[in-house]
This record gives C-alpha cells, sequence and structure tokens, in this order.
C-alpha cells in the first residue's frame, strides 16, 4: 500500500530565505506527483504536476524535483514570502486510474 | 466560469440525520470525486465518477452515497450521519486521465453532533 509523508509537518522560515519541502512516498510505481497549496479554510490549489518520466517541473519561483528510484520529491521556493504562507500537500498517482493518495502537508509560516 | 462550487459551506447535524452536499462544476469535467480532510491526515478519496452514470468507491466509501445522473453534478449524501463523519468535505474534478490536474472546490466543514 502506498503511503506519502511529508516532513517537517511545520516550518517557520524568515523571509527571503530559500525553502525546500519534503515528500516521500514508498512504492516508487508512481504515474505522477501533484504539489497543492491550501490556505486557512480553502481548498486546494495545484501547484506543479510531474510525470514519472520527468525529473523536474518550475513555475515562477516554485521548483519541484522528483527521483522514483529514491521515492522523494522536493518542492524548492526561492526567496520566500509571507505570501508564500499556506500549507504544502503533495500527492501521488499509482496509474493512469483516478485516485490521488494524499501526504499530511507541511504548513509554512514566512515571517515579515 | 465558476469552476467548481460547493454547498453548503457549513452544516451541523445531529447522529443518524440525512443529508446531500452538493457539488457542481461548469468546465465539463469528466471526472469528479468527493474527498475528505481530517487534522493530520491529508485528503482521503470517498467516491469519485468518470463520466454520467459511472461512479465508484475510493479509500473510505462506508457511510456515503453518490450518485452521477449529468456531467455538471456530483452529490454526496451522508445516510446516517455519525460524529466520525465530522470533516471537512471536499470535491474536485477534472478534464480527462489522471495526467490532468484537479481543480477543488472550496469545502464543505461538517460538525455531526
Amino acid at each position: 500500500k502506498q503511503e506519502v509523508t511529508q516532513i517537517p509537518a511545520a516550518l517557520s522560515v524568515p523571509e527571503g530565505e530559500n525553502l525546500v519541502l519534503n515528500c516521500s512516498f514508498t512504492d516508487s510505481a508512481i504515474y505522477n506527483l501533484q504539489w497543492f497549496r491550501q490556505d486557512p479554510g480553502k481548498g486546494l490549489t495545484s501547484l506543479l504536476l510531474i510525470q514519472s518520466s520527468q525529473r523536474e517541473q518550475t513555475s515562477g519561483r516554485l521548483n519541484a524535483s522528483l527521483d522514483k528510484s529514491s521515492g522523494r520529491s522536493t518542492l524548492y521556493i526561492a526567496a520566500s514570502q509571507p505570501g508564500d504562507s499556506a500549507t504544502y500537500l503533495c500527492a501521488v498517482l499509482m496509474d493512469s486510474s483516478y485516485k490521488l493518495i494524499f501526504g499530511s502537508g507541511t504548513r509554512l509560516l514566512v515571517r515579515p | 466560469n465558476a469552476g467548481v462550487t460547493q454547498t453548503p459551506k457549513f452544516q451541523v447535524l445531529k447522529t443518524g440525520q440525512s443529508m446531500t452536499l452538493q457539488c457542481a462544476q461548469d468546465m465539463n469535467h469528466e471526472y469528479m470525486s468527493w474527498y475528505r480532510q481530517d487534522p493530520g491526515m491529508g485528503l482521503r478519496l470517498i467516491h469519485y465518477s468518470v463520466g454520467a452514470g459511472i461512479t465508484d468507491q475510493g479509500e473510505v466509501p462506508n457511510g456515503y452515497n453518490v450518485s452521477r445522473s449529468t456531467t455538471e453534478d456530483f452529490p454526496l449524501r451522508l445516510l446516517s450521519a455519525a460524529p466520525s463523519q465530522t470533516s471537512v468535505y471536499f470535491c474536485a474534478s477534472r478534464v480527462g486521465d489522471g495526467a490532468n490536474v484537479l481543480t477543488f472546490g472550496a469545502g464543505s466543514r461538517l460538525t455531526v453532533l
């Protein structure tokens, strides 16, 4: 059974710092991996999707990498801002079916 | 284009009551799904549908029913609410298969007393 883990559960950094969020999964036979952002009381917003054949994806200050063999993904946030404060969740899809398996998220606070 | 719309945003029920959480999308997405989010547990899939008339169970389907009579709507029914169903419920949809991103609704917070 696939398990997705995100460590740490919470992270507090000063504004301007570059930071890395971690996601690990137990079964490397994934179809893709997705990173989401969730603001308090809101739904999830898709940030980046990495197909199993890809190594990384970039969007603005965000860069997500994928290493299937080690069962790891990282989300790199450059020059963090207070507006980046949110919970970040990763999720894996095992095949082209319709079931995403989510980690429990990392709650990020960027202090001004 | 409203995206994914969920109603109600908040609901309080007594144990044993029934209710329906509504989900509608205006993006002509074939796939729709319901998740529940509990503290420290991430999101877990309840039910999903790949098109009108087609539904299937996810990870935690017990106590919930769904139907998909139209492409736009995917209601989630709680038949006899239990305190263990206290949670935040999210509806999500996407076009095509898992290669495409999910669009989430804003969530419905349900409390069962």
